[in-house]
């Protein structure tokens, strides 16, 4: 399928827990981003990850890249409800980003 | 900083309507983008421009136009609106290293 068109993966956990969200990319990329997207809003950088870096922290977020599976990692430990969004992974390439097909996160207070 | 505004934030129109969104950045970004997100799924890229008076066709372009008449704005034409088109349209402007800066969308419903 085209990119975006798959339905969002749904992951529903409790405030406190730890929580990983996967991502598979399809074309050759130096830098994986993630970005969370809130109900109303438009999606945002919240950490990147160079293929010069295999874990990247940031607060409670911690990015893996694995380039010789093209695959990357987000774990949010600690969650809280308003951690409640989705989550893409996305990869620059020339001068498009391809997005993965995102994780919705419920994080139940 | 910066930011993004597309207008209108709800648009209506009527099938076979042909409907304009828009799009401004003051980041002075040299690229921008329209993407249409479906609900409970990912973006869609529909076209995007590496600088003023350029378009590039996404994976969606079929149905829209769109224009690009000064660095810090893009338009997204639908041609003709359809009922299937209930959708939110995100623009987003991109920095040199690769990150993009999204606005908070257009809502689509088409009667």
């Amino acid at each position: 399928s085209q990119w975006g068109e798959e339905n969002l993966q749904a992951l529903s956990i409790q405030e406190g827990e730890d929580v990983t969200m996967n991502c598979s990319y399809k074309t050759y990329t130096t830098v994986v981003q993630w970005y969370r997207q809130k109900s109303g809003k438009g999606p945002a950088l919240i950490i990147l990850i160079r293929s010069n870096e295999r874990e990247k922290r940031s607060g409670r977020l911690r990015a893996t890249l694995d380039t010789s599976s093209q695959s990357s990692s987000l774990s949010i430990t600690g969650t809280l409800a308003t951690d409640t969004a989705v989550y893409f992974c996305a990869t620059p390439n020339n001068n498009r980003i391809f997005f993965g097909d995102g994780t919705q996160l419920v994080v139940k207070p | 900083g910066g930011i993004i505004t597309q207008t209108p934030k709800f648009l209506i129109g009527q099938e076979g309507q042909k409907l304009t969104l828009k799009c401004q950045q003051n980041f002075n970004h040299d690229t921008m983008y329209w993407y249409r997100q479906d609900s409970g799924k990912g973006l869609r890229l529909i076209y995007y421009s590496i600088t003023e008076n350029d378009l590039q066709k996404g994976d969606l372009s079929e149905g829209y136009d769109a224009s690009r008449e000064k660095k810090s704005s893009f338009s997204l034409t639908v041609t003709s609106a359809q009922k299937n088109e209930m959708a939110v349209f995100l623009c987003a402007s991109r920095t040199g290293v690769g990150e993009q800066y999204f606005g908070p969308g257009t809502r689509l419903t088409v009667l």
